[in-house]
């Protein structure tokens, strides 16, 4: 299976620029996909297909790569994105998702 | 407005069988994708299965010897079965669907459920 490795937890201030990676264990093409959850709800989908923003979603919200190297931006942060950001490539079967990423705002 | 929802016993025995089900609205389940997602206690995401628009089935091969996925369109529900059951399946099971319509494999998670926390204890 396409190991998804993300770092545990980031902790920003409001107002800057946070930069939440991922790295697959294989290729995923553009494939990638960024879902943010907050605790005790369902994931809400961000990003899709690497660098396109879902439905709804802020601008402030933007993400890069392919292959097998890929970033979630948030710019700038606000307190209300406290979450765990988890992603998701679905190039190769099964889908897996990463570990997710903690942020957590000073 | 596309809606998912899933229900099932809350609590569930050792050994014995989990039976879900994830009742649609909004769309049909003869044009879309859904798919079902389960998630530890405070851990990370692991896709189950889907179900086709077309009727046909798919599962991580890491479950597909304990589950069966399958549907009633006439209900717009999609059932979820795993059997033998332990500790380590513990957690909020999610059904999800495709963005779009009649689409292929290579697709992600647009719309989510609420999800059902599934307990085995004895």
């Amino acid at each position: 299976d396409t190991v998804l490795t993300q770092s545990p937890a980031l902790a920003v201030s409001p107002g800057e620029r946070v930069s939440i990676s991922c790295r697959a264990s294989e290729g995923v093409n553009s494939y990638m996909h960024w879902y943010q959850q907050k605790p005790g709800q369902q994931p809400k989908l961000l990003i899709y297909k690497a660098s396109n923003l879902a439905s709804g979603v802020p601008a402030r919200f933007s993400g890069s790569g392919s292959g097998t190297d890929f970033t979630l931006t948030i710019d700038p942060v606000e307190a209300d994105d406290t979450a765990t950001y988890f992603c998701q490539q679905s190039w190769n079967d099964p889908y897996t998702f990463g570990a997710g990423t903690k942020l957590e705002l000073k | 407005q596309v809606q998912l929802k899933e229900s099932g016993p809350g609590l569930v025995q050792p050994s014995q069988t989990l039976s879900l089900t994830c009742t649609v609205s909004g769309f049909s389940l003869t044009s879309y994708n859904v798919h079902w997602v389960r998630q530890p206690p405070g851990k990370g995401l692991e896709w189950m299965g889907r179900m086709r628009y077309n009727g046909d089935t798919s599962y991580n091969s890491a479950l597909k010897s304990r589950l069966s996925i399958s549907r009633d369109t006439s209900k717009n529900q999609v059932f979820l079965k795993m059997n033998s059951l332990q500790t380590d399946d513990t957690g909020t099971y999610y059904c999800t669907r495709d963005p779009y319509y009649y689409s292929g494999d290579l697709n992600w998670f647009a719309y989510w459920g609420q999800g059902t926390l599934v307990t085995v204890s004895s």
